[in-house]
């Protein structure tokens, strides 16, 4: 068991841009969480995934932000037409619905920067 | 509203003085309760969890925590800290509401600072 991955680790973009980030969960966790987290503030939920289904997407999320997780396994999200607002650090997290080992686990994240 | 404080923004303790960070929940009932580190540019970690039972509990790099159920709080210890615990801490909480599904919402964090 390698963790959850992510990928890139870090990504420089011009303002307008699209840009996509990969994760991979440990193989058997069946939710995904993604977060996004700003410079001293705490993780903020955007979406998650329940296998392939995505069942909940945050106010945070415009139109520009998108996921999926395909099969159920690894899930990208793609942010079209960056803003400087973007800017952030985006963690993705697995976790079993088993309460024994319930929790988070945290891949290292991706942080955005938006020039 | 439904919120998790952590009162402390910033926190300076000496190498192997005790450190205790706060964290204070509000929800209708007692949530699952969770810690985190985070080392610059990290990912978080987690440290401890609570869900039920013992209020005390124990988790890695010698960290506990205690739940207390009349101040709603479940503040973080540790009896003496190392260099290496210099870090961002988060608290956690999972409300089990029906329709969160496992959402956790989290604090603002406690940057710790670890002087010689």
């Amino acid at each position: 068991d390698t963790g959850v991955s992510q990928d890139p680790r870090h990504k420089i973009t011009k303002r307008g841009q699209n840009v996509t980030f990969r994760c991979d969960p440990i193989s058997e966790h069946n939710r995904l969480y993604w977060y996004r987290q700003t410079l001293g503030q705490g993780p903020e939920f955007l979406t998650y995934f329940q296998n392939e289904a995505q069942l909940e997407k945050s106010r945070l999320l415009s139109d520009r932000f998108s996921a999926e997780r395909p099969k159920g396994s690894f899930s990208t999200l793609e942010i079209q037409r960056t803003e400087q607002g973007d800017s952030a650090m985006y963690l993705c997290a697995s976790s079993p619905t088993g309460a024994e080992n319930y929790g988070y686990t945290f891949g290292s994240g991706t942080r955005l920067t938006v020039v | 509203a439904q919120s998790v404080t952590q009162p402390d923004i910033h926190i300076t303790v000496s190498e192997g003085a005790s450190l205790e960070l706060r964290c204070n929940y509000s929800y209708g009932a007692t949530p699952y309760l969770f810690w985190y580190v985070q080392s610059p540019g990290q990912g978080l970690q987690l440290l401890l969890k609570y869900f039920s039972g013992d209020t005390l509990v124990q988790g890695i790099k010698g960290f506990e925590a205690e739940f207390k159920r009349s101040q709603s709080s479940f503040n973080l210890r540790k009896p003496s800290v190392h260099w290496s615990d210099a870090a961002e801490y988060f608290c956690a909480v999972d409300p089990l509401s029906t329709d969160s599904w496992g959402k956790f919402q989290f604090g603002a964090g406690t940057q710790v600072v670890v002087t010689p």
